[in-house]
């Protein structure tokens, strides 16, 4: 039982580069979340799934497209990188009411640098 | 006011003190609370969920005070692994099922020897 993965740890793109990050959980949870954390901000949602087939906006949801590819993966993709979206992005999934994993899961986070 | 406050610190205790954080909520509609911790350049992990009866874990407890909106952890005895970054999350009664964590932006403590 692995939890939540991320990959990649690291990643440094180019302006304007695209680049998709990937997340798995294997806990049957129904839903899934990507964060971004920058110094001073905390954890800000940029998206997150309710269930398979089903996405929504967060916090900050410009400049990221997100595919909930089926009940274990949610991936976050940036279609044109910039500078400001140089942050730590986080995936995190949840279970469901009545489930004993009630609470988030979060996976080890992917470092990315925009230059 | 933003949905979730938390004083950020740091904290600087020595060891073995005892230090409190506490948590505002702005949504008395709010159902579920928790207490994470993170480490630095680290995920957060869940430390304690906060129940209405209050809870105790080891040299940890919570308790939330619904009247007033906010939760509190409190950290007995504390020691130099302790140092992280607390944060509170608080999750609203939505319907339709669409629950969406909200995070405070953490308290940092530091314990030194």
């Amino acid at each position: 039982n692995a939890g939540v993965t991320q990959t990649p740890k690291f990643q440094v793109l180019k302006t304007g580069q695209s680049m998709t990050l990937q997340c798995a959980q294997d806990m049957n949870h129904n839903s899934m979340y990507w964060y971004r954390q920058d110094p001073g901000m905390g954890l800000r949602l940029i998206y997150y799934s309710a269930s398979e087939g089903t996405t929504d906006k967060g916090e900050v949801p410009n400049g990221y497209n997100v595919s909930r590819l089926n009940k274990r993966e949610f991936s976050l993709r940036l279609e044109s990188a910039a500078p400001s979206q140089t942050s730590v992005y986080f995936c995190a999934s949840r279970g469901n009411p009545g489930q004993e994993s009630y609470e988030q899961y979060f996976g080890p986070g992917t470092r990315l640098t925009v230059t | 006011r933003k949905e979730v406050e938390q004083d950020p610190g740091p904290f600087n205790v020595p060891e073995g003190a005892t230090v409190a954080f506490n948590c505002t909520y702005s949504n008395s509609a709010s159902q579920s609370f928790f207490w994470y911790r993170q480490d630095c350049r680290k995920e957060p992990k869940l430390l304690m969920s906060v129940y209405s009866s209050g809870n105790e874990d080891g040299r940890f407890t919570a308790q939330l005070n619904r009247a007033s909106q906010y939760i509190s952890l409190l950290i007995r005895d504390s020691k130099l692994s302790d140092s992280a970054t607390y944060l509170c999350v608080v999750i609203p009664n939505a319907s339709g099922g669409s629950y969406i964590p909200t995070f405070g932006r953490g308290t940092s403590l530091i314990v030194h020897p």
